[in-house]
């Protein structure tokens, strides 16, 4: 079956490093994406991964290991603006199948 | 912006009613979807167009009827719809190529309230 697996709240300091963490179980895995969602709005692209390993974009990183089937977003030097619902999505196959996790409501606080 | 626009952005309709979602893109994107969102769960994606024509349909209820006019636009037909309906749906487009990360670029949503 398909699975998707991303905690559903997590609550960080500003200033503070968080890593909010995805496990899938999909058939035919091709990548791994990271959007963010602010309240009311539309899903934004954060990332994207395919092979092993971590890619670095600013405060924010993703990380692919495709033997565990996990990956992880970390955010650096957290902003208040930084509280928002972040969605994990597998790619099943190559093209346009992706499987969404319900998404980690993050709350930044001072 | 974000180069896709979805209208109405809030919607309250009752269960015997009529209406049509809208979405529109100006990304020069070949593949056009709807998501539905619910709270608390993953999007379920509900229909893709790929070049006009419908290449997924994710065992949608019949009172959901999609079409795709052309490749910049997107319509969602609504009709006897029931309460559990009420969602927030989601138009996306993305870039359908032979290589490479299929990035969907999303809409702000429809915000859909049945009565």
């Amino acid at each position: 079956g398909q699975n998707i697996d991303q905690p559903t709240e997590m609550t960080a300091t500003e200033g503070a490093i968080v890593q909010i963490n995805c496990t899938y179980q999909t058939s035919g895995f091709n990548g791994l994406f990271w959007y963010q969602q602010h309240a009311g709005e539309a899903p934004t692209f954060l990332s994207y991964n395919v092979l092993d390993g971590l890619e670095e974009k600013g405060r924010f990183s993703s990380f692919l290991s495709r033997s565990k089937g996990y990956s992880y977003l970390l955010l650096k030097e957290l902003q208040m603006k930084d509280s928002a619902s972040y969605l994990c999505a597998a790619v099943m196959e190559y093209g346009n199948k992706l499987v969404f996790g319900a998404g980690t409501i993050l709350r930044v606080k001072s | 912006e974000t180069g896709v626009t979805q209208t109405p952005r809030h919607l309250v309709m009752g269960m015997t009613n009529k209406k049509s979602l809208k979405c529109e893109q100006h990304l020069g994107h070949n593949a056009m979807y709807w998501y539905k969102q619910s709270a608390k769960k993953p999007l379920e994606l509900m229909f893709v167009y790929s070049l006009e024509e419908r290449v997924e349909n994710n065992s949608v209820p019949s009172r959901f009827s999609p079409e795709c006019p052309n490749s910049s636009h997107l319509f969602l037909h609504l009709h006897t719809l029931q309460p559990e309906d009420s969602a927030l749906y989601l138009c996306a487009s993305s870039h359908q190529g032979t290589s490479g990360a299929n990035v969907l670029t999303f809409g702000a949503g429809s915000r859909l309230t049945v009565l």
